[in-house]
Order: structure tokens, then C-alpha cells, then sequence
């Protein structure tokens, strides 16, 4: 079955850029009718909406990010990543990636990565 | 964009059953039948359990059910069970966007 796998560092400094990838195994990632989706949740806290990327390339971000994000698909690897500039403290949280179905649901999600921005 | 509301907490007892409300508006929760639920245990993944409204994938018990009303989405755990406890959060499409409600601590007395 598909199974999606977050990775990337676990520590990033302040007003530095954050770089996450999410692998999808047991599908491919331009199949279609899908939304690959970032989540994050900081600590204690719930969840978050941070973006998603159609697998025609087109992306989709959350206002309040929109100015810091960048979203990609690589479909020679099966994998789409994140990248979130100028992080600040507000900015740890464990980041999931998720797939999001044609009717607006998150049916499948990867294990999650606790991303820590410290110096 | 705003997050959706939800209350904070809910408890009941073993076998009750308790309804958590998602408020959102005529630009969300009101304007698509695309409302979904999840459940997140602690240190745990969301899990899925209604979408559209009011759909169960497969595998999640019939006691969970989901509704909606104008602007205010609901799910219902009917015979609450101690393994009901966790967090909830409703989620809805919104103009090319996702908003989430803020969770709801769901307690088993």
C-alpha cells in the first residue's frame, strides 16, 4: 500500500531555511486526483494546514506562510518537499506530510519529524 | 483565513455518547460538503474517521458519525469507549485553501 516517509534535519537556526522531503513508496506520485500535502503541529499544540502541491506541478499555501514557502514535486524520485525560509522559534514543530484525496480529506499521512529551530 | 472553532474539551462516561461542534463559515464549512474529521492519540498520527460530512472510510467503528449544519459540522461518538479518548480536529476545504479546528481534548470518565 502507499506509505509516505518525512526526512530532513531535526535542528535548523534561526532565519534559516527549512528543507524537508516526503517519499511516497507503493504509488506514484503523479497518478493523479491527489494533493500532496505538508502538516505541521507544534508542540502541544494542533494542527496546522501548511500547503500542497497537485501532482501537475501547481502549488497551494497557506496565507499565513505563503510569503516563506516553497513546494515542489520530483517525480523521477516519487518525493515533493518543503521549504520554509526565515524560521523563527514559532516554527518548531513536528512536520507531517500527507495525501490529500479528491475531496478534501487527508486519507494517508507519514510519521511526522519534530523540527527544532534553536541556535 | 480563520482556524475553525471547536470546543476545547469534552468528557462523558463509558457508553454515553457526546457531540463536538466545528464553526466555521459561509466560506468553509458552509460553502462545501468537504468537512473531515481525525482523531490523534498522544504522540500519535491523525487518524482519519469521517469525511464529506459524514462518510466513514473503512474500519473506523459506526459509533463515529459526522453532520453538518449551515456553518457547524458535528461528530458524534455514540457508546463512548475508553479508547475514544484523544484529540479531535475537523478540517474543511476552503478556496483552494485547508483550515483546521483548534482540537478538542476528548475525556472518558
Amino acid at each position: 500500500q502507499v506509505q509516505l516517509q518525512e526526512s530532513g534535519p531535526g535542528l535548523v537556526k534561526p532565519s534559516q531555511t527549512l528543507s524537508l522531503t516526503c517519499t511516497v513508496s507503493g504509488g506514484s506520485i503523479s497518478s493523479g486526483n491527489y494533493y500532496w500535502s505538508w502538516i505541521r503541529q507544534p508542540p502541544g499544540k494542533g494542527l496546522e494546514w501548511i500547503g500542497f502541491v497537485y501532482y501537475s506541478g501547481s502549488t497551494y499555501y497557506s496565507p499565513s506562510l505563503k510569503s516563506r514557502i516553497t513546494m515542489s514535486l520530483d517525480t523521477s524520485k516519487n518525493q515533493f518537499s518543503l521549504n520554509l525560509t526565515s524560521v523563527t522559534a514559532a516554527d518548531t514543530a513536528v512536520y507531517y506530510c500527507a495525501r490529500l484525496g479528491y475531496a478534501f480529506y487527508f486519507d494517508l499521512w507519514g510519521q511526522g519529524t519534530l523540527v527544532t529551530v534553536s541556535s | 483565513q480563520s482556524a475553525l472553532t471547536q470546543p476545547a474539551s469534552v468528557s462523558g462516561s463509558p457508553g454515553q455518547s457526546i457531540t463536538i461542534s466545528c464553526t466555521g463559515t459561509s466560506s468553509d464549512v458552509g460553502a462545501y460538503n468537504y468537512v473531515s474529521w481525525y482523531q490523534q492519540h498522544p504522540g500519535k498520527v491523525p487518524k482519519l474517521i469521517i469525511y464529506e460530512v459524514s462518510n466513514r472510510p473503512s474500519g473506523v467503528p459506526d459509533r463515529f458519525s459526522g453532520s453538518k449544519s449551515v456553518n457547524t459540522a458535528s461528530l458524534t461518538i455514540s457508546g463512548l469507549q475508553a479508547e475514544d479518548e484523544a484529540d479531535y480536529y475537523c478540517s474543511s476545504y476552503t478556496a483552494s485553501t485547508q483550515v483546521f479546528g483548534g482540537g478538542t481534548k476528548v475525556t472518558v470518565l
